[in-house]
């Protein structure tokens, strides 16, 4: 049983530059969830898919972040025209979806640190 | 709205000794509460969860937490700290599919 994986775990960019990282999912989840964790806080809430419905947005993603899951499968989300507050590590998470708890375990992967010169 | 608070960013004990990490939480309805722990560049993993079936619940690696409706409470603990139990522990609440988390507690443990 793999887990949630998460590519790249580590990117350095520029300012002005554009990002994309790559979430896989545990095979059997429908849900997938995006957090972002800065230094010293707990994650916050993104966005997540139910497949490849995104079913939720935060106020936290501005319009510089766009997040797909096109088959239901893998997910990506992309940051355009980086800015030095976008500093964090990206953390994905997955749930069944299907297990018909109200409130399903969320697992986590690894997640990406991104640093913005 | 939901939220969780964990009553000190810092927590030092000695090995062997017991640990206690504090979280309350507030909610207008039953809440679903976890706590996750995160060792260093890593992701989080899942402790224990409460959905209400028992307010006392277990958790791995020796870890439990006891859920008080009264004092709006989940604290959690451990009999006896060993040394990989340093990492920082989020307490976090669930509704409606998205988690929100403490600020997190980093627990050291002196040898």
């Amino acid at each position: 049983d793999t887990g949630v994986s998460q590519d790249p775990r580590h990117k350095i960019t520029k300012r002005g530059q554009n990002v994309t990282f790559r979430c896989d999912p545990i095979s059997e989840h429908n849900r997938l969830y995006w957090y972002r964790q800065t230094l010293g806080q707990g994650p916050e809430f993104l966005t997540y898919f139910q497949n490849e419905a995104q079913l939720e947005k935060s106020r936290l993603l501005s319009d510089r972040f766009s997040a797909e899951r096109p088959k239901g499968s893998f997910s990506t989300l992309e940051i355009q025209r980086t800015e030095q507050g976008d500093s964090a590590m990206y953390l994905c998470a997955s749930s069944l979806g299907e297990s018909g708890e109200l409130e399903e375990t969320q697992y986590f992967g690894p997640g990406t640190r991104l640093l913005v010169l | 709205a939901q939220s969780v608070t964990q009553l000190g960013s810092h927590v030092s004990v000695s090995e062997g000794a017991l640990v206690l990490l504090r979280c309350n939480y507030s909610s207008s309805v039953p809440p679903y509460l976890f706590w996750y722990v995160q060792y260093p560049n890593q992701g989080l993993q899942l402790l224990l969860k409460y959905t209400s079936a028992a307010t006392l619940v277990k958790g791995i690696n020796g870890f439990e937490a006891e859920f008080k409706k009264s004092e709006t409470s989940f604290h959690l603990t451990k009999p006896s700290a060993h040394m990989s139990d340093a990492a920082e522990y989020f307490c976090a609440v669930s509704r409606a599919q998205k988690l929100v988390f403490g600020q997190g507690t980093r627990l050291t443990i002196n040898p």
